[in-house]
């Protein structure tokens, strides 16, 4: 089958960094997005790795080591607006024919 | 600016109802994607279409059919709605990213 795990829930305090980590499993692999989510929001499209490495945009930086089936979002400068939830998504398809297989979503909730 | 809007952004419906939830974008995007999306189950996907009048199985097709007559517009149909389908809809497109319209929060007495 087909699976991408993501923590459910994280905690952290404004300015602090924090990390949410995402594997998968999927029988094709054409890259690793991340998504943000507000509460009564649509999601928004945060970054994309289709090589191995990291990409930074930001406050925020996107990893990807496929030899591992892994990758993870680095959110620093923690601040209040940051709370939403955040979902990993694997392509599993190239070009424009690909669609995305999305994990369950990490809630992260930013303290003061 | 890229926009992507739904018919609705609140609905309710009787179970049996026949139900219609419209999606329109104009990015001229081939891609165009129906999720639904349940707390702790993350979006799970119902239908896509690469192009006009083509469609593809997502992983949850059962009780839903789309029509995709315009490249603009994407319809997911509820045939018969059910209880078990209340729900947030969110309809997509695709070009690398997707873009997602504000959804549709369906509820289904």
């Amino acid at each position: 089958g087909q699976s991408l795990e993501q923590p459910s829930e994280v905690t952290a305090v404004e300015g602090a960094i924090v990390q949410i980590n995402c594997t998968y499993q999927t029988s094709g692999f054409y890259g690793l997005s991340w998504y943000q989510q507000h509460d009564g929001g649509a999601p928004t499209f945060l970054s994309y790795n289709g090589l191995d490495g990291l990409e930074e945009t930001g406050r925020f930086s996107s990893f990807l080591s496929r030899s591992d089936s892994y990758g993870y979002l680095l959110l620093q400068e923690l601040q209040m607006k940051d709370s939403a939830s955040y979902f990993c998504a694997v392509r599993d398809g190239s070009g424009n024919t690909g669609k995305l297989i999305f994990g369950q979503g990490t809630t992260l909730q930013v303290k003061p | 600016d890229v926009k992507v809007t739904q018919s609705s952004r609140y609905l309710v419906k009787r179970t049996g109802e026949k139900v219609f939830l419209e999606c329109v974008q104009d990015m001229d995007h081939e891609n165009m994607f129906w999720y639904r999306q349940d707390p702790g189950l993350g979006l799970r996907l119902i239908y896509f279409s690469y192009d006009v009048k083509m469609k593809e199985k997502g992983d949850i097709p059962e009780g839903y059919s789309v029509s995709r007559e315009k490249k603009e517009r994407f319809s997911l149909i509820l045939e018969s709605a059910s209880t078990n389908q209340t729900s947030m809809y969110l309809c997509a497109t695709q070009r690398d990213e997707q873009f997602f319209g504000p959804g549709t929060r369906l509820t289904v007495l």
